[in-house]
C-alpha cells in the first residue's frame, strides 16, 4: 500500500483562492517531499521538508509537517489557472524500505479562471 | 544539461513482445529509478539503482528487468509484454539517494494490445 495518502482526491477552486492538500503517512520518515505533475508531463519537485522542521515556505507554497500525527499539508496561496495540476507527496520509510521513495495517489487541483 | 531523457515517447506492443525503455541522465546522479503510473493513481516503484552495477527491486518488479552498466543509463526491459503493463513509465534520478530531490523524465506511454 502507498506510504503517503493525499486528500482530497480532487479539488476545484476559483483563481485567487487558496488551495490546501493533505498527506498522511504511516511510518517514521527522514523527510517529506511534494511534487507537481501537469497533465501528460513528468513530476516536478516543489519542496522538501525535513522531519525536524514544522513549516517551510517557497513563494506561494507553504508546507507544514506534523510528525506526531504523521501528516503534512501543502497550501497554495492566491492560486492561478497555471496551478492546475496533480500534486503528490512522497516519503521514504526511515526504518525498512531502504532506498525506496513512495508516492501517494495525488490530489487533482483545478483552478478555474 | 538535458536532464533526464526517455525514449521512446510512445510505444504500442503486442502481447508477448519484448522491448527496452531507455533512460539517460547527464547530471552525474548516482540514484536512478523507474516508476509506472496508472490512470488516476500515484507512482509505483518498479526498480531502482544506487549506482553503476547495483540494482534492486521496488514495489512492482515482476515482468521487468533492469541493468546499470554506466552512471548515465538505466534501461528498463519488458521481457514478455502483457496488457497489464499498459501504463505510463517514468524514470527519475537524484544525486545520491531516494531522500533527495528527484528529477523526472517526460515519460514513456506504453500500450500493450
Amino acid at each position: 500500500s502507498q506510504q503517503g495518502e493525499e486528500d482530497p482526491q480532487a479539488l476545484s477552486i476559483q483563481e485567487g483562492e487558496n488551495a490546501t492538500m493533505n498527506c498522511s503517512y504511516k511510518t517514521s520518515i527522514n523527510n517529506l517531499q511534494w511534487y507537481r505533475q501537469n497533465s501528460g508531463r513528468g513530476l516536478v519537485h516543489l519542496i522538501l521538508i525535513r522531519s525536524n522542521e514544522r513549516e517551510k515556505h517557497s513563494g506561494r507554497l507553504r508546507v507544514t509537517l506534523d510528525t506526531s500525527k504523521k501528516s503534512s499539508s501543502l497550501l497554495i496561496t492566491a492560486s492561478r489557472a497555471a496551478d492546475t495540476a496533480s500534486y503528490f507527496c512522497a516519503t521514504r520509510d526511515k526504518e525498512t524500505s531502504g532506498s525506496r521513495l513512495t508516492f501517494g495517489e495525488g490530489t487533482q487541483l483545478t483552478v478555474n479562471p | 544539461n538535458a536532464g533526464v531523457t526517455q525514449t521512446p515517447k510512445f510505444q504500442v506492443l503486442k502481447t508477448g513482445q519484448s522491448m527496452t525503455l531507455q533512460c539517460a541522465q547527464d547530471m552525474n546522479h548516482e540514484y536512478m529509478s523507474w516508476y509506472r503510473q496508472d490512470p488516476g493513481m500515484g507512482l509505483r516503484l518498479i526498480h531502482y539503482s544506487v549506482g553503476a552495477g547495483i540494482t534492486d527491486q521496488g514495489e512492482v518488479p515482476n515482468g521487468y528487468n533492469v541493468s546499470r552498466s554506466t552512471t548515465e543509463d538505466f534501461p528498463l526491459r519488458l521481457l514478455s509484454a502483457a496488457p497489464s503493463q499498459t501504463s505510463v513509465y517514468f524514470c527519475a534520478s537524484s544525486r545520491q539517494t531516494a531522500s533527495e530531490t528527484q528529477y523526472f523524465g517526460p515519460g514513456t506511454r506504453l500500450l500493450v494490445l
